[in-house]
C-alpha cells in the first residue's frame, strides 16, 4: 500500500531536548516536504526536498533541521525543542514538483 | 508573497444540497493547486489536482475549477451527504516548490 509513514504518532517532551520525527514514503518520490499546523493560522511548510540531499526552507524553518540522504526518509530534527513548538506535525511526499501530495496521518508533538 | 483565502471559514447545509466552496490566490504563478480533505485528528486525504493548464477536474460527486487569471478555484459538491462533513483546504503550489494552503473552510452536512 502505497503511504507515508511518520514516528512518533504522539509525543510530549521538555524544553530542550533534542528529538526527531521521522518519515518515510514507499513510493520512490522525489520531493518530500514537512508541514506544522496550528490554530488559526493553518498549515505552514517548514522545509522541503526535491531529492536527495537538496533541501530548502520553506515558511517557518527556525528551530529546525531536515536531513535528506535517502529517497525514501526525510528526517525532521528539534535540535532544542521549545514550547512554541508545541504543534500538529505533517509529512507529505509527491513525485515531480507538480505531482499530487500525499500525506502522513501527522505527529502531535507538545514541549513543556 | 503568495496568500491563499478560502470563504466561508464555516458552513452547515442540509444533506442533499449542492455546495461550492471558493479558494483564493493572489499570484497566478502556479503549477497546479489542489484540494484536500481533513477528518478531525487526521492527515489530509488528497481530492482533486488541478494543473495550471486545465480547468477543470472532477472525481465522483466532486468538481474542481481552475481560474488561473482570475485567481479563483471553487470545489463543487453534489447532493452533500453526512460523510462529507470535514475540513477542505486548498493549497497551491508555487514556482520553486513552496505549498501555500488556505486556512480552510469546515463543512458540517446534516442528516
Amino acid at each position: 500500500e502505497a503511504q507515508v509513514t511518520q514516528n512518533p504518532r504522539y509525543l510530549i517532551t521538555v524544553t530542550g531536548k533534542k528529538l526527531t520525527v521521522t518519515c518515510s514514503q514507499n513510493m520512490n518520490h522525489e520531493y518530500m516536504s514537512w508541514y506544522r499546523q496550528d490554530p488559526g493560522l493553518g498549515l505552514r511548510q517548514i522545509y522541503y526536498s526535491m531529492n536527495v540531499e537538496v533541501t530548502d526552507k520553506g515558511d517557518v524553518p527556525e528551530g529546525y533541521k531536515v536531513s535528506r540522504k535517502e529517497k525514501r526518509n526525510f528526517p525532521l530534527i528539534l535540535e532544542s525543542p521549545s514550547p512554541n513548538q508545541t504543534s500538529l506535525y505533517f509529512c507529505a511526499s509527491n513525485q515531480g514538483i507538480t505531482g499530487e501530495l500525499f500525506f502522513g496521518e501527522g505527529s502531535r508533538l507538545t514541549v513543556l | 508573497k503568495q496568500e491563499v483565502t478560502q470563504i466561508p471559514a464555516a458552513l452547515s447545509v442540509p444533506e442533499g444540497e449542492n455546495l461550492v466552496l471558493n479558494c483564493s490566490f493572489t499570484d497566478s504563478a502556479i503549477y497546479n493547486l489542489q484540494w484536500f480533505r481533513q477528518d478531525p485528528g487526521k492527515g489530509l486525504t488528497s481530492l482533486l489536482l488541478i494543473q495550471s493548464s486545465q480547468r477543470e477536474q472532477t472525481s465522483g460527486r466532486l468538481n474542481a475549477s481552475l481560474d488561473k487569471s482570475s485567481g479563483r478555484s471553487t470545489l463543487y459538491i453534489a447532493a452533500s451527504q453526512p460523510g462529507d462533513s470535514a475540513t477542505y483546504l486548498c493549497a497551491v503550489n508555487t514556482f520553486g516548490g513552496k505549498l501555500i494552503f488556505g486556512q480552510g473552510t469546515e463543512l458540517s452536512v446534516k442528516p
